[in-house]
């Protein structure tokens, strides 16, 4: 099985940069995917990491450490729309389907 | 861009009814995917599928089937609605299973059972 554990809730300025942390202990391990999530709409697909090191994709970055169990999202310059939930999920070694299991979210809020 | 569709965005149904949930993609995805999200408990998952006619149960499946008679269509079926199964319910859809590829999601549909 899995376990996530993401904070549940981080505040932050415009502007200014912040880390979202998420560990997880699994029993196999075929990589790790962060979504981002605005209030009453439908999770989308940020970033994906399988290997270790840092992944960045504009001012979104994600990093992952599969001997720590431990990955980051890193955004840079943040702006209001960044408001949102961050979801972590780890997909399962051994499934079909590309099954994942996520975290309960972080709920990041961005202030003036 | 992938569009994963879902009937209702919002529906209210009476206790003891039976309620059909339904999504649709069209991307052609083999793997299709049905979550709850509830507050302080995040997404879970109740089934999913990797084929047509194919099901396997995911962390809730107890009051809940499936069915999916055609690739694109994945329906959620509660036998018979309970107000514990008040929630927001979201269907995903993915490519095969190489592990890079991610789920699309569906709007969401706030289901509330009186």
């Amino acid at each position: 099985g899995q376990n996530i554990d993401q904070p549940t809730e981080m505040t932050a300025t415009e502007g200014a940069i912040v880390q979202i942390n998420c560990t997880y202990q699994t029993s196999g391990f075929n990589g790790l995917f962060w979504y981002q999530q605005h209030a009453g709409e439908a999770p989308t697909f940020l970033s994906y990491n399988v290997l270790d090191g840092l992944e960045e994709k504009g001012r979104f970055s994600s990093f992952l450490s599969r001997s720590k169990g431990y990955s980051y999202l890193l955004l840079k310059e943040l702006q209001m729309k960044d408001s949102a939930s961050y979801l972590c999920a780890v997909r399962d070694q051994f499934t079909n389907a590309g099954k994942s299991t996520f975290g309960d979210g972080t709920t990041l809020t961005v202030k003036p | 861009d992938v569009k994963v569709t879902q009937s209702s965005r919002y529906l209210v149904k009476r206790t003891g009814e039976k309620v059909f949930l339904e999504c649709v993609q069209d991307m052609d995805h083999e793997n299709m995917f049905w979550y709850r999200q509830d507050p302080g408990l995040g997404l879970r998952l109740i089934y999913f599928s990797y084929d047509v006619k194919m099901k396997e149960k995911g962390d809730i499946p107890e009051g809940y089937s499936v069915s999916r008679e055609k690739k694109e269509r994945f329906s959620l079926i509660l036998e018979s609605a309970s107000t514990n199964q008040t929630s927001m319910y979201l269907c995903a859809s993915s490519r095969t299973n190489r592990g890079d590829q991610p789920q699309h999601f569906g709007d969401g549909t706030r289901l509330s059972i009186l």
